[in-house]
């Protein structure tokens, strides 16, 4: 079954601390891995996406990468601030007949000062 | 400015009042969708439309419909909405298939029936 797994559910973060968010799929074949950002109450906005050949890609203090034969990404924030409360979804590309996203439920960052 | 917009963007109503949330986006897209997210279960596809006069069901269509009469629009409506159907509903858009293009969300529609 195409599952995408993200770890973990929520985070508490002081401002100024990196963090990392996991996210493990098992969607195969698949076409690319996407990072959205969520705040509160608004639609998702993309941080990044890849292909199966990439293994990175930034986005200013947002860098993710991409291990396409363990099925697992990550999203490492560097130097966060409050604005990046927010939540974090991990989204899989599954590669059939048409194409379909299949959506992992979200990690929940919360940076306090 | 490029955007998807959604309204109501709050809708609190009752058991059995259809009702429609429209959508609409200024970006020329072929493709859209309309989503719910729900806590813990994160964002389910409802239905897409790949352009005009065509739409196909997603994961979670029933008690849905939808129309794509034109290019911009795409009004998702519920003919007799229930309790379970309270929810965060999205729109988005994107030039082609979700999975190969960048895809737009609304702002959102928070939708209570009571």
């Amino acid at each position: 079954k195409n599952q995408v797994e993200q770890s973990p559910q929520s985070l508490i973060i002081l401002e100024g601390k990196n963090c990392t968010l996991q996210c493990n799929y098992t969607v195969s074949p698949f076409s690319n891995l996407r990072w959205y950002k969520q705040d509160t109450g608004r639609g998702p906005v993309s941080l990044t996406i890849m292909t199966f050949s990439e293994n990175t890609k930034s986005n200013g203090r947002y860098t993710a990468t991409l291990d396409a034969d363990t099925k697992q990404s990550s999203l490492h924030i560097t130097a966060s601030q409050l604005s990046d409360s927010a939540s974090y979804i991990c989204v899989v590309t599954w590669r059939q007949a048409g194409t379909a996203l299949i959506f992992g439920k979200g990690t929940t960052l919360s940076v306090s000062s | 400015e490029a955007q998807v917009t959604q309204n109501p963007r709050y809708l609190i109503t009752v058991t059995g009042k259809k009702l429609t949330v429209t959508c609409s986006q200024n970006m020329n897209h072929e493709y859209m969708s309309w989503y719910r997210q729900d806590p813990g279960l994160g964002l389910r596809q409802i239905y897409y439309s790949m352009n005009v006069e065509v739409t196909d069901k997603g994961d979670v269509p029933e008690g849905y419909k939808v129309s794509r009469k034109e290019k911009r629009n795409f009004p998702l409506i519920l003919e007799s909405p229930s309790p379970n159907q309270t929810s965060l509903y999205f729109c988005a858009s994107s030039l082609g298939l979700a999975g190969s293009y960048e895809q737009y969300f609304g702002p959102g529609t928070r939708l209570t029936v009571t």
